[in-house]
């Protein structure tokens, strides 16, 4: 069965830490990785993963793939307390639906 | 930006009822999807729709039904409400791409079956 594993399942840190988020999956005809943000509503897409090594970034938040071990990472330096949410990650499968981890809650205290 | 309207961001509604959940993407996107988020389970897939009048079952379609008579336009029926159907609703479009493309979410229902 094809799962997305994330961890830890949840993080607190104080602001102006760097945190590490890992996800890891099970497929063999891999396609992409996705990473998502929520916060009380619905997730906000981050990043969109399909070539290992290659980093992707956004302000404090990149992110990259490693399809021979199975994982992504995400990282967030300089936490900000707006930074607090659960961060989800996902992979299409064999129908192009999303298969979707349970999530890092992430908690940044000031 | 992809904008995906939700009809309701809180609805009440009781046991027995008939419940319509309307979703609205204004992107041209092919695919649209119906989730459900409950603590501690993550997002599960009810239904997805890759063209009208096309409709896929998801992880949990059992006691839901959909409906996409119009490309922009995805509904999720309860047909009779009960209490374990209480839950937070999202419904999100992606294009079509075999590498699978991001999905685009709205707001969220809370939906509370009384």
């Amino acid at each position: 069965e094809d799962k997305v594993v994330q961890s830890p399942l949840s993080l607190v840190v104080h602001e102006g830490d760097t945190v590490t988020l890992n996800c890891s999956y099970e497929v063999t005809n891999f396609r992409s990785l996705l990473w998502y943000k929520q916060e009380k509503k619905a997730p906000t897409f981050l990043f969109m993963l399909t070539s290992s090594g290659i980093e992707k970034k956004s302000g404090r938040l990149s992110s990259i793939l490693d399809k021979k071990e199975l994982f992504s990472i995400l990282n967030i330096t300089a936490t900000q307390t707006g930074d607090s949410a659960v961060y989800l990650c996902a992979r299409p499968d064999s129908n192009y639906q999303l298969i979707w981890g349970a999530g890092t809650k992430l908690i940044i205290k000031p | 930006d992809v904008k995906v309207t939700q009809s309701s961001r809180y609805l009440v509604k009781r046991t027995g009822e008939k419940v319509f959940l309307e979703c609205v993407q204004d992107m041209d996107h092919e695919n649209m999807f119906w989730y459900r988020q409950d603590p501690g389970l993550g997002l599960r897939l009810i239904y997805f729709s890759y063209d009208v009048k096309m409709k896929e079952k998801g992880d949990i379609p059992e006691g839901y039904s959909v409906s996409r008579e119009k490309k922009e336009r995805f509904s999720l029926i309860l047909e009779s409400a009960s209490t374990n159907q209480t839950s937070m609703y999202l419904c999100a479009s992606s294009l079509a791409g075999i590498q699978g493309r991001p999905q685009h979410f709205g707001d969220g229902t809370r939906l509370s079956i009384l």
